[in-house]
């Protein structure tokens, strides 16, 4: 199975900091089919997880664009740019690029 | 608007079976895989596999074949997770998700207790 490590396990800012959240895989994400099928997830305190990228980079519908993710292969990064107290939560990468699929272990974002 | 509405919480035996179930609305059912996740307690995600409810076909992660059977309805749009032979591993939350990952259901506890 990909195994997918997050850095750091948790992350404390202050509002309007900008922080970055890196995922990387023990295997190249990079589909057959030319896409790359890592997303970034937030799970706030008792609530479901919530898609906020997709592919890598393409913010979902009705995402901030405070939030933004790069990268490619084995190494990606999911950055906020101006964290807000809302934010707060864990954070999850994911990738759906092989069977099965799998996530990172997260990342606790604390608001300080 | 998309709902994903799980059923309720469950509390049952060890050795027994739960049958939980994921009524979508607001989408074309049929168009959109529907995964299962399990979340243990404070750790992470688990994801337990997959139906495309248009033809039934399914993807297990291999960890949880022979757990987990997962069914639809096409008639009531909704998606069903079978969990058997249970044990005190099995007691976490469930979630079903669709489209994909973009829209989560509000999750299943499921307590496996004597």
């Amino acid at each position: 199975d990909v195994v997918l490590t997050q850095t750091p396990p948790t992350l404390s800012a202050t509002i309007g900091q900008s922080v970055s959240i890196s995922c990387r895989s023990s295997q190249s994400l990079l589909d057959s089919d030319g896409d790359t099928y890592l997303n970034w997830l937030l799970q706030r305190p008792g609530q479901s997880p919530q898609l906020l990228i997709y592919s890598v980079s393409n913010l979902e519908s009705g995402v901030p664009n405070r939030f933004s993710g790069s990268g490619s292969e084995t190494d990606f990064t999911l950055k906020i740019s101006g964290v807000e107290a809302e934010d707060l939560g864990v954070y999850y990468c994911m990738q759906a690029t092989h069977a099965p699929l799998t996530f990172g272990s997260g990342t606790k974002l604390e608001i300080k | 608007q998309v709902k994903l509405l799980q059923s309720g919480a469950a509390l049952v035996k060890p050795g027994a079976s739960v049958k939980m179930s994921c009524k979508a609305s607001g989408y074309t059912f049929t168009d959109y895989w529907v995964s299962w996740v399990k979340q243990s307690h404070g750790k992470s995600l688990e994801w337990i596999g997959e139906i495309y409810p248009n033809s039934g076909a399914t993807n297990f992660n291999e960890k949880f074949k022979g757990k987990a059977t997962l069914t639809v309805d096409k008639s009531t749009s909704t998606a069903y997770m079978e969990l058997s032979r249970l044990t005190s591993e099995d007691s976490a939350i469930y979630y079903c998700s669709s489209y994909p990952f973009a829209y989560w259901g509000q999750g299943t506890l499921v307590t496996v207790s004597s």
